[in-house]
């Protein structure tokens, strides 16, 4: 099991470029999320998906697009990058909502730097 | 108002001491609760859920109070490799709310 998987692991973009970051899960996982971190931060919820065809805004969505065309992946659009989207992004899945469900597993993550 | 608050530390402490972190959160209507442990520039990994009816874990306890909406976590026997941010961790209506995470580093 390859668990989450994230691609690429470092990107430099221009400012005003756009890019996709990949997130495929094995883990037949139904709620995916994406969370970016800023140095010394915690984690802030971009947006989450609770199954295919289906996602939501988290608590920092402007700039960022997503779709879940399928269980396994779930992809996060940059439009027009702009510097404060310089940070580090990372993909998460859970079984679940209830009880032992709703642990997370994340992948390594991606960083991004806007230039 | 932040849904999950800590003590942005960083806590020094010797081999073998003991050190508690504290976490508050905002709605009571949370659902579940974790502690996650994360090292510098990996990703967060779970150390531990957290019951209402508390929890040990090995050398690590977790302690939830629902009414005061505070948790914790205590680390007994400190070891160098418990070096790293501990994070709190709030679940409520499908979203995980992260803290800021408190940085511990245990000196030989």
């Amino acid at each position: 099991n390859a668990g989450v998987t994230q691609t690429p692991k470092f990107r430099i973009l221009k400012i005003g470029q756009s890019m996709t970051l990949q997130c495929t899960q094995d883990m037949n996982h139904n709620y995916m999320y994406w969370y970016r971190q800023d140095p010394g931060m915690g984690l802030k919820l971009i947006y989450y998906s609770v199954g295919a065809g289906i996602t939501d805004k988290g608590e920092v969505p402007n700039g960022y697009n997503v779709s879940r065309s399928t269980t396994e992946d779930f992809p996060l659009r940059l439009e027009l990058a702009a510097p404060s989207q310089t940070s580090v992004y990372f993909c998460a899945s859970s079984y679940g909502a209830g009880g032992g469900a709703n642990v997370l597993t994340f992948g390594a993550g991606s960083r991004l730097t806007v230039l | 108002r932040k849904e999950v608050e800590q003590d942005p530390g960083p806590f020094n402490v010797p081999e073998g001491a003991t050190v508690a972190f504290n976490c508050t959160y905002s709605n009571s209507a949370s659902q579940s609760f974790f502690w996650y442990r994360q090292d510098c520039r990996k990703e967060p990994k779970l150390l531990m859920s957290v019951y209402s009816s508390g929890n040990e874990d090995g050398r690590f306890t977790a302690q939830l109070n629902r009414a005061s909406q505070y948790i914790s976590l205590l680390i007994r026997d400190s070891k160098l490799s418990d070096s790293a941010t501990y994070l709190c961790v709030v679940y409520n209506f499908n979203k995980f709310y992260f803290g800021s995470g408190t940085k511990l580093n245990v000196k030989p």
